[in-house]
């Protein structure tokens, strides 16, 4: 039973390079979203999805795109890496409906 | 600002020692969830409230919910090493699961043996 399985787990980028975070949950969950935490600031909604095909912006979407093609894959692209996204990324997962957030174990992106 | 707030920061403490770590929210609360992270880890659900008045256990941990106060509590009673971690508030600000969902900044905590 995998849950939600992010790759890569590490990731340097220089600066300009652009990258897909790849995120895949099998556990039938409509809800998908992703977050970055920074220290002191905690985790931060970049996009969510709340289906296949519906994808929508969270608190910080800039320099970020989604794509929902299917229930299970949620990728999160950078376009152009910018140092000011070097943070750990987490995909997270859930029914809704109240129901809590399974999270994947993180990808550790580092920007030059 | 944060729309949650955790209290306190970072938290060192005996090994058998009660401690209480306070999640404040600024806006109506739909459901609030308590979360763990042990360094370089994802995060482990560990508790969720949804009604005022609200309390669960889980082994030596309880969480609280006073709806009216915007706050819950997350109490461990008789700490151990094993309880070390980051913990995280996490809160359902909307009526539309996923749009307004919002973390605390997190309380570290130190168990010392």
């Amino acid at each position: 039973n995998a849950g939600v399985t992010q790759t890569p787990k590490f990731q340097v980028l220089k600066t300009g390079q652009s990258m897909t975070l790849q995120c895949a949950q099998d556990m039938n969950h409509e809800y998908m979203s992703w977050y970055r935490q920074d220290p002191g600031m905690g985790l931060r909604l970049i996009h969510y999805s709340v289906g296949a095909g519906i994808t929508d912006q969270g608190e910080v979407p800039n320099g970020y795109n989604v794509s929902r093609s299917t229930t299970e894959d949620f990728p999160l692209r950078l376009l152009s890496a910018a140092p000011s996204q070097t943070s750990v990324y987490f995909c997270a997962s859930t029914l809704g409906g109240g129901q809590p957030q399974h999270f994947g174990d993180g990808t550790r992106l580092s920007i030059l | 600002s944060q729309e949650l707030e955790q209290s306190p920061q970072s938290l060192i403490v005996q090994e058998g020692k009660n401690l209480t770590i306070n999640c404040t929210s600024s806006k109506t609360l739909y459901g609030l969830y308590w979360y763990k992270q042990k360094y370089g880890e994802g995060l482990i659900f560990l508790m969720m409230l949804q009604k005022g008045g609200e309390e669960k256990s889980h082994e030596k941990i309880t969480a609280k919910l006073d709806e009216k106060k915007q706050q819950s509590s997350l109490h461990i009673t008789a700490s151990q090493p094993s309880h070390a971690g980051i913990y995280l508030c996490g809160a359902d600000h909307g009526e539309n699961y996923g749009q307004n969902f919002v973390f605390g900044p997190g309380t570290r905590l130190s168990v010392l043996p």
